[in-house]
């Protein structure tokens, strides 16, 4: 009866490194999300996953960031190359369908 | 796209009344939530209306007018440990997608 979890809950990298976060979804939720919260800042939509379609990539900010997800499992995303301004907490969450989603503790990325 | 607008601050006495608006342009309207979040922490879900009126829950209500592009959150008897932002997000399902976009949030100050 976990919720989501996500990994690590904190990353520091130096710039032009490449980073990977990881999300694990509760068991049968079908869509996962991906999000960035800059300090103080709303909730920015990334990546969207519904089951075994194929995700709307609509809010990646640049070619830097991709991700990828095993089925209804476990999620990554990866930003390449970072740069200072992709510091951030980044945050996932979970739904079955488009219903109420549940977010994981998020992962917060320091690019020194 | 969406646009979502809720204002940046408010303040309230502990056991007063306070309502945070929301007001919302969008296509593909299905739903819209009200998310709260303490400083440091994950989005926790409080609310759902997909259909115009209101929805009571304990100390908080949600109204929802469709036609007005409209919503509001009313927390009621107000407490210390409300102290915290509120994110109104709008889902939207749009070309088989359906999303869930955010506002910026209102960050809520109760005082004594």
């Amino acid at each position: 009866g976990a919720g989501v979890s996500q990994s690590p809950s904190n990353k520091v990298t130096e710039k032009g490194k490449d980073v990977e976060l990881r999300c694990d979804p509760i068991s049968g939720h079908t869509a996962l999300y991906w999000y960035r919260q800059r300090l103080g800042q709303g909730l920015e939509f990334l990546i969207y996953f519904q089951g075994n379609s194929a995700p709307d990539k609509s809010g990646l900010p640049s070619d830097r960031f991709s991700a990828e997800r095993t089925g209804e499992s476990v999620s990554t995303l990866t930003i390449q190359r970072t740069q200072q301004e992709d510091s951030a907490v980044y945050l996932c969450a979970s739904s079955l369908e488009s219903y109420e989603q549940y977010f994981g503790p998020g992962t917060r990325l320091t690019v020194t | 796209g969406q646009n979502i607008d809720q204002p940046t601050e408010m303040t309230a006495t502990e056991g007063a009344i306070v309502q945070i608006n929301c007001t919302y342009q969008t296509s593909g309207f299905n739903g819209l939530f009200w998310y709260q979040q303490h400083a440091g922490e994950a989005p926790t879900f409080l609310s759902y209306n997909v259909l115009d009126g209101l929805e009571e829950k304990g100390r908080f209500s949600s109204f929802l007018s469709r036609s007005k592009g409209y919503s509001y959150l009313l927390l009621k008897e107000l407490q210390m440990k409300d102290s915290a932002s509120y994110l109104c997000a709008v889902s939207s399902s749009n070309s088989g997608y359906s999303t869930l976009t955010f506002g910026k949030g209102t960050m809520l100050l109760v005082s004594p």
